[in-house]
């Protein structure tokens, strides 16, 4: 596609309640991120894939975050029994590069999640 | 672990003003380094990087940032700011760690520009 699509754009969850945040990279791109921005900071790491092999995922917050890419394409950001502070915007973003030099990275729009 | 210090949270400038917003890091090693900007409902865009060469880097719409090495610095400048220049801008900081591929980002600086 034209850039890196998230859905859904907003998700209410009730505390407790599971979520699940889709990802659609840029066609071809190799790796692919994850991060979290709260309100009125910058995103933070939360994991990295690099086709379908996670090879990072020191920035998830707990083991209630999982990440899954299966096809080396569309990936899938989990949470479960969601609480409060898990409300932010999560950002996915893509570039091309595997191994190798650093290569730009192209964010989708973010999915706003509200736990209430 | 790396970090990014933007010092000024918010920014308010009239159009024509001169810009200059602060980055910070922390990591003595090889980094690349990285100015976005997130428009009013919009997903945050690349303005302008640096890897490696010249410590002066030019990016679209007008903006350029200088990287410092000795201050670990990399601030971001424009002459004349317009309007629609009004937006989030985050520094960022990819470390060269091992394999490491995500970005460190500062707070971000809220840019108010005035007509």
């Amino acid at each position: 596609g034209a850039g890196v699509s998230q859905s859904p754009r907003y998700k209410v969850a009730k505390r407790g309640q599971d979520v699940a945040l889709r990802c659609d990279p840029i066609s071809g791109h190799v790796s692919l991120f994850w991060y979290q921005q709260a309100l009125g900071q910058g995103p933070e790491f939360l994991t990295y894939f690099q086709n379908e092999a996670q090879l990072d995922k020191s920035g998830l917050p707990s083991d209630r975050f999982f990440a899954e890419r299966p096809e080396g394409s569309v990936s899938t950001l989990k949470i479960q029994r969601t609480q409060q502070e898990d409300s932010a915007v999560y950002l996915c973003a893509s570039s091309l590069e595997g191994t190798g030099a650093y290569t730009e990275a192209f964010f989708g729009q973010g999915t706003r999640l509200t736990v209430v | 672990a790396q970090s990014v210090s933007q010092h000024n949270h918010h920014v308010i400038l009239s159009e024509a003003a001169s810009l200059e917003l602060g980055c910070n890091y922390s990591y003595g090693g090889t980094v690349n380094l990285f100015w976005y900007v997130q428009y009013p409902g919009q997903h945050l865009q690349l303005l302008l990087k640096y890897f490696s060469g010249d410590p002066l880097v030019k990016g679209i719409k007008g903006f350029e940032a200088e990287f410092i090495k000795s201050k670990f610095s990399f601030n971001l400048r424009k002459p004349s700011v317009q309007w629609s220049d009004t937006a989030e801008y985050f520094c960022a900081v990819n470390a060269h760690i091992g394999s490491a591929r995500q970005l460190t980002f500062g707070s971000g600086t809220q840019l108010t520009v005035l007509p």
